[in-house]
């Protein structure tokens, strides 16, 4: 059974630029988190996708943007790079329905330059 | 706004010892969950409490949670070198953890 997957492990962009990062959740969970994590920080929480609508965000700017596919996948795109915006970014799926944890995956590791 | 906060933040301890670290929040909650960080890694899922009073145990780790006093504690038993990690609780707030700072953990001979 896959868990949490996500692309590409490194990336490497220049202020200013766009990206996107992807997501494939544990099979059988329908919802995805998206987490940021600065280094030496703790996770915070970015926005989350349920049903291909998000129904929570954190405090991010409308840079921070994303998506759900009808398989469940995400994407998270980010607009206009700004150095802060370097980071680990954590992708988390569960059950909407379930009391069990969120299981992350192993994440998507942005340098902005 | 829901705040957690972890103490300490760094814990050197020796091989065999004994040590707590505690995680307060500021709103209530019935769900905890406590990860594991090792350096440049993602989070490993470690303990889920979801009641009051709730006690788990895996190993040399135990976590208890206490809802009337909005804390939970992470225990080491006998701390042995491979648990040098950060420790992270996070509060279930709707499907949203709201994390805490983090606990690094170092464990030396």
């Amino acid at each position: 059974d896959a868990g949490v997957t996500q692309s590409p492990t490194h990336l490497i962009k220049t202020r200013g630029q766009q990206v996107t990062l992807r997501c494939s959740p544990k099979s059988g969970h329908d919802t995805v988190s998206w987490y940021q994590q600065a280094l030496g920080q703790g996770p915070q929480f970015i926005f989350q996708y349920y049903e291909e609508e998000e129904r929570q965000r954190g405090n991010f700017p409308d840079r921070f943007s994303g998506h759900q596919f009808p398989n469940y996948s995400s994407e998270l795109n980010v607009n206009a790079l700004l150095l802060g915006d370097s980071a680990l970014y954590l992708c988390a799926s569960s059950l909407v329905s379930g009391r069990e944890t969120q299981y992350f995956g192993p994440g998507t590791r942005l340098l902005v330059l | 706004e829901l705040k957690v906060e972890q103490n300490p933040l760094f814990l050197s301890m020796q091989e065999g010892k004994n040590y707590t670290i505690y995680c307060n929040y500021s709103t209530t909650s019935d769900r905890l969950y406590w990860y594991r960080q090792d350096p440049g890694k993602s989070l490993e899922s470690l303990f889920v409490l979801l009641s009051n009073g709730a006690v788990k145990q895996e190993g040399r780790l135990m976590a208890s949670l206490d809802t009337k006093a909005r804390l939970s504690t992470l225990h080491i038993t006998a701390a042995v070198h491979d648990l040098s990690a950060t420790y992270f609780c996070a509060v279930d707030m709707h499907k949203k953890l709201v994390f805490g700072q983090g606990t690094r953990l170092t464990i030396n001979p």
